[in-house]
């Protein structure tokens, strides 16, 4: 599974759109970008995955790059309740399961 | 709503300990894993089971023994622990055991050894 960067941590304000970026430059043709957050002491949930095209759904929309090196992710109406850590994840949808989380975006979204 | 529930929500044990955690899902799927998660580090792969067959194990310990009675049951027992294995152990379930398959995770077991 191709690997990828994000930056540590992110600052956004109440009522703000949150925009996550994440450079997976190795990513290959049958590698999804799968985004997921970890809110402090839960489970990881999973938000939001896409291939090549933009997706939206009720959380969040994901744009690729049309080179696929690289995402953001799109909270357009950040809360207090999305403060947490935002990972970011390429993988097929073939074979084995090998997800690699990383060390993921903290973000923190002030009032 | 995540449909995946894991009992203790939290444990105490000591080294000599014999202990065991538990995952049940009620979300129908084939698969279902077992992650760690220690203080400010990433996530870590532990043990993949897919139709109750183990399918992944990600060097673990012998002291870290999983069972899955049934697709809906995960277990992780655990004896002769060390401090270091302190973390947050998470479950998870997916519908089947494909890399791009949706994971659920439930609530997770935050485990303290003394």
């Amino acid at each position: 599974d191709a690997k990828t960067t994000q930056p540590p941590s992110m600052d956004c304000a109440e009522g703000r759109a949150a925009n996550l970026p994440c450079n997976h430059s190795t990513i290959s043709g049958n590698e999804y970008v799968y985004w997921y957050r970890q809110i402090h002491s839960q489970g990881p949930q999973y938000i939001i995955h896409g291939l090549k095209n933009n997706e939206t759904n009720e959380m969040a929309s994901l744009i690729i790059t049309e080179d696929r090196k690289s995402s953001t992710l799109i909270l357009p109406h950040a809360t207090l309740r999305d403060t947490a850590v935002y990972y970011c994840i390429v993988r097929v949808r073939t074979g084995g399961f090998k997800t690699i989380f990383g060390a993921g975006t903290r973000l923190f979204v002030k009032a | 709503e995540t449909g995946v529930t894991q009992t203790p929500r939290h444990l105490v044990m000591g080294m000599t300990n014999k202990k065991s955690l538990k995952c049940e899902q009620h979300l129908g799927h084939n698969a279902m894993y077992w992650y760690k998660q220690s203080a400010k580090k990433p996530l870590e792969l532990m043990f993949v089971y897919s139709l109750e067959e183990r399918v992944e194990n990600n060097s673990v310990p012998s002291r870290f023994s999983p069972e899955c009675p049934n697709s809906s049951h995960l277990f992780l027992h655990l004896h002769t622990l060390q401090p270091e294995d302190s973390a947050l152990y998470l479950c998870a379930s997916s519908q089947d055991w494909l890399a791009g398959e949706t994971q659920y995770f439930g609530p997770g077991t935050r485990l303290l050894v003394l």
